[in-house]
C-alpha cells in the first residue's frame, strides 16, 4: 500500500515568515494530494490540492508543488499569520480511493 | 457547499457498553464514507471505507467485530464501537465522498471516553 512521509513534525517561525512542509509518497499510482489544516479537537479542512497532471498550485499564500519523479509534494505558506497555527496534514490517494495521511507538522507562528 | 456532521460530539461510557456514532452527509449523498481514528497529536488513521448498500472495508489491524460500520442510505454511516474499553478512547472522524471526485469532506469528530 501507500505510505506517506512528512518532515516536519514540527515548524515555528516568525510571524511574517515563510513556512515549508515536505511530504514524500511510495504509490507511482497515486494522483491526488491534498493538504489539510487541523485546529485542536476540531475536523480537518482541505487548504489546498494538487493533481498529478499538475506541477504547481497556487491560491492566495499558500501553494502546493509536486514532483511525480520523486514522488514528492510541498507545502508553502508565505506572509505566515498566527492564525496559520495549527496541524497540517498531507496526503496521498488514488482517484476514489482512500486517502493515506501523513503524519503531520504542528506550526506555530510566532507573534 | 458539502456538510458532514457526526452525532454524538463527545461521549463518556462506561467500559463494556457499546456505542454508536453517526456520520450524515448533510446536503449531498455519499456513496463512500471513510472512518478514522485519531489519537492526541498523531495523524488520522484510516480504520475502513464504508460503502452504501455493502460490507464495510476494514484495515489490516482493525477489528470488524469490534468496530461495527453500517451505510444503509446515500447520506447515513453509523460506527458502533461494541464492548468498549479504555483503550478505545481516541477521537474518531468520518469523511463522505462527493459523487465520484477526489476530496474527502471531514465532519467535526466525536470523542469517546471510555471509564
Amino acid at each position: 500500500g501507500e505510505n506517506v512521509e512528512q518532515h516536519p513534525s514540527t515548524l515555528s517561525v516568525q510571524e511574517g515568515d515563510s513556512a515549508v512542509i515536505k511530504c514524500t509518497y511510495s504509490d507511482s499510482a497515486s494522483n491526488y494530494f491534498p493538504w489539510y489544516k487541523q485546529e485542536l479537537g476540531k475536523r480537518p479542512q482541505l487548504i489546498i490540492d494538487i493533481r498529478s497532471n499538475v506541477g504547481e498550485k497556487k491560491d492566495q499564500r499558500i501553494a502546493v508543488t509536486l514532483n511525480k519523479t520523486a514522488k514528492h509534494f510541498s507545502l508553502h505558506i508565505t506572509e505566515t499569520q498566527p492564525e496559520d497555527s495549527a496541524v497540517y496534514f498531507c496526503a496521498a490517494a488514488l482517484t476514489g480511493n482512500q486517502f493515506y495521511f501523513g503524519t503531520g507538522t504542528s506550526l506555530t507562528v510566532i507573534p | 457547499g458539502a456538510v458532514v456532521s457526526q452525532h454524538p460530539s463527545w461521549v463518556i461510557c462506561k467500559s463494556g457498553t457499546s456505542v454508536k456514532i453517526e456520520c450524515r452527509s448533510l446536503d449531498f449523498q455519499a456513496t463512500t464514507m471513510f472512518w478514522y481514528r485519531q489519537f492526541p497529536k498523531q495523524s488520522l488513521m484510516l480504520m475502513a471505507t464504508s460503502n452504501e448498500g455493502s460490507k464495510a472495508t476494514y484495515e489490516q489491524g482493525v477489528e470488524k467485530d469490534k468496530f461495527l460500520i453500517n451505510h444503509a442510505s446515500l447520506t447515513l454511516s453509523t460506527l458502533t464501537v461494541t464492548s468498549a474499553h479504555p483503550e478505545d478512547s481516541s477521537f474518531y472522524i468520518c469523511s463522505a465522498e462527493r459523487g465520484s471526485g477526489d476530496e474527502q469532506f471531514f465532519g467535526p469528530g466525536t470523542r469517546l471516553t471510555v471509564l
